[in-house]
């Protein structure tokens, strides 16, 4: 099984705040790297889907890199608000039949 | 909008039970998996089917088996319910391409007594 590395586990901001996370993957044979954003209570989001190296993608206040040279991917959240509160899925593709594999996510917390 | 039916938010059976999960998507996807959410191990896959009839193992399939009878329906089976299968269970669909997110379902909360 590949291993996917999120850190940290967890975080805890306040409102305001910006904030980033790593997500760290195998470098051989990349397909995609996604996003997800999951919230208590619902199901998981798609964030991103990221397949090239040195992509960069923005959706409002969070935005993601990719490097896949070296394995790994950056989530940014800019100016965190209450609802971002959530954890914060990375998950690798091989290419085998869109296949993911999933970190164990970063769980974040935004207070006022 | 992309919608994944799951048929049961929560569910409790007993040791031995044979368990079916149903997963339904709407949007004409090939692709469809089911995970299982555990605390401290990430959501990790037990099946997935690329097409009808199709099925191929994922990191932990036993005691797992599935069903893929009709395009739209993903069918979870335990043959044999324990105590160890106690766990979040989310369906998820795709289409083929690899550069395409997977839409997921509300996820069934199954209990094994």
């Amino acid at each position: 099984i590949l291993n996917v590395e999120q850190s940290p586990q967890s975080l805890h901001v306040q409102e305001g705040d910006s904030t980033n996370f790593t997500c760290s993957f195998p470098s051989s044979n990349f397909y995609a790297l996604h996003w997800y954003r999951w919230e208590t209570a619902k199901s998981p989001e798609a964030l991103f889907v990221m397949t090239l190296n040195g992509d960069e993608k923005k959706k409002g206040r969070i935005s993601a890199t990719l490097n896949t040279k070296e394995g790994y991917s950056y989530l940014y959240i800019k100016g965190s608000q209450p609802e971002d509160s959530a954890t914060y899925l990375c998950a690798f593709i091989t290419g085998t039949a869109s296949k993911l594999t999933f970190g164990t996510g970063t769980r974040l917390q935004v207070t006022l | 909008d992309v919608k994944v039916t799951q048929s049961s938010r929560y569910l409790v059976k007993r040791t031995g039970e044979k368990v079916f999960l149903e997963c339904v998507q709407d949007m004409d996807h090939e692709n469809m998996f089911w995970y299982r959410q555990d605390p401290g191990l990430g959501l990790r896959l037990i099946y997935f089917s690329y097409d009808v009839k199709m099925k191929e193992k994922g990191d932990i399939p036993e005691g797992y088996s599935v069903s893929r009878e009709k395009k739209e329906r993903f069918s979870l089976i335990l043959e044999s319910a324990s105590t160890n299968q106690t766990s979040m269970y989310l369906c998820a669909s795709s289409l083929v391409q690899s550069n395409q997110p997977q839409h997921f379902g509300d996820g069934t909360r199954l209990s094994i007594l």
